[in-house]
């Protein structure tokens, strides 16, 4: 079972401040990196899925990129907005076509 | 609308006592799968399927049941409720398992 490490746990900033955060993993031995956005009291949501070494996507003031050589994928997010407020969930679509998910970093912004 | 759908959200019952969390796309995706988030956990995976009449164990299947018999169904039972499977429950579908997954609005499950 591949072990999905996310850091930081939380994150707390101030409106219009851009931050950043990590999704490491152990092998590159997996079909595709995903990225979601859960708010609570509703579902998680796809931001985005990531398949080769040096994948960058973006949305909006949401980017992410994908090292799998080195084992880690960043998510960005350029000035945070009040609603930005999530967890930020990563999962690794494992061979043998597991999803498996970190614990998720918990970002609130400040207004 | 593009949704996947579960019942109920809520569900308070007793322990052995047999229940069934349904689950319904209407996106006509092949994948589907279960999961549950416990807290400081992240969501952990207990069944998925790659399509009707396919079904295989994730992390956590025990004390866990799932069926395929149709492409857009895929419930998820417990035959003995316990007390550790009070938790919350995803159901989620995707096309593949290379493409974003959506998810349904979750059950909230307490075994007493």
């Amino acid at each position: 079972i591949l072990n999905v490490e996310q850091s930081p746990q939380s994150l707390h900033v101030q409106e219009g401040d851009s931050t950043n955060f990590t999704c490491s993993f152990p092998s590159s031995n997996f079909y595709a990196l995903h990225w979601y956005r859960w708010e609570t009291a509703k579902s998680p949501e796809a931001l985005f899925v990531m398949t080769l070494n040096g994948d960058e996507k973006k949305k909006g003031r949401i980017s992410a990129t994908l090292n799998t050589k080195e084992g880690y994928s960043y998510l960005y997010i350029k000035g945070s907005q009040p609603e930005d407020s999530a967890t930020y969930l990563c999962a690794l679509m494992e061979y043998g076509n597991k999803l498996v998910f970190g614990a998720g970093t918990i970002l609130r912004v400040k207004s | 609308e593009a949704q996947v759908t579960q019942n109920p959200r809520y569900l308070i019952t007793v322990t052995g006592k047999k229940l069934t969390v349904t689950c319904s796309q209407n996106m006509n995706h092949e994948y589907m799968s279960w999961y549950r988030q416990d807290p400081g956990l992240g969501l952990r995976q207990i069944y998925y399927s790659m399509n009707v009449e396919v079904t295989d164990k994730g992390d956590v299947p025990e004390g866990y049941k799932v069926s395929r018999k149709e492409k857009r169904n895929f419930p998820l039972i417990l035959e003995s409720p316990s007390p550790n499977q009070t938790s919350l429950y995803f159901c989620a579908s995707s096309w593949t398992e290379n493409t974003e997954a959506f998810f349904g609005q979750g059950t909230r499950l307490t075994v007493v």
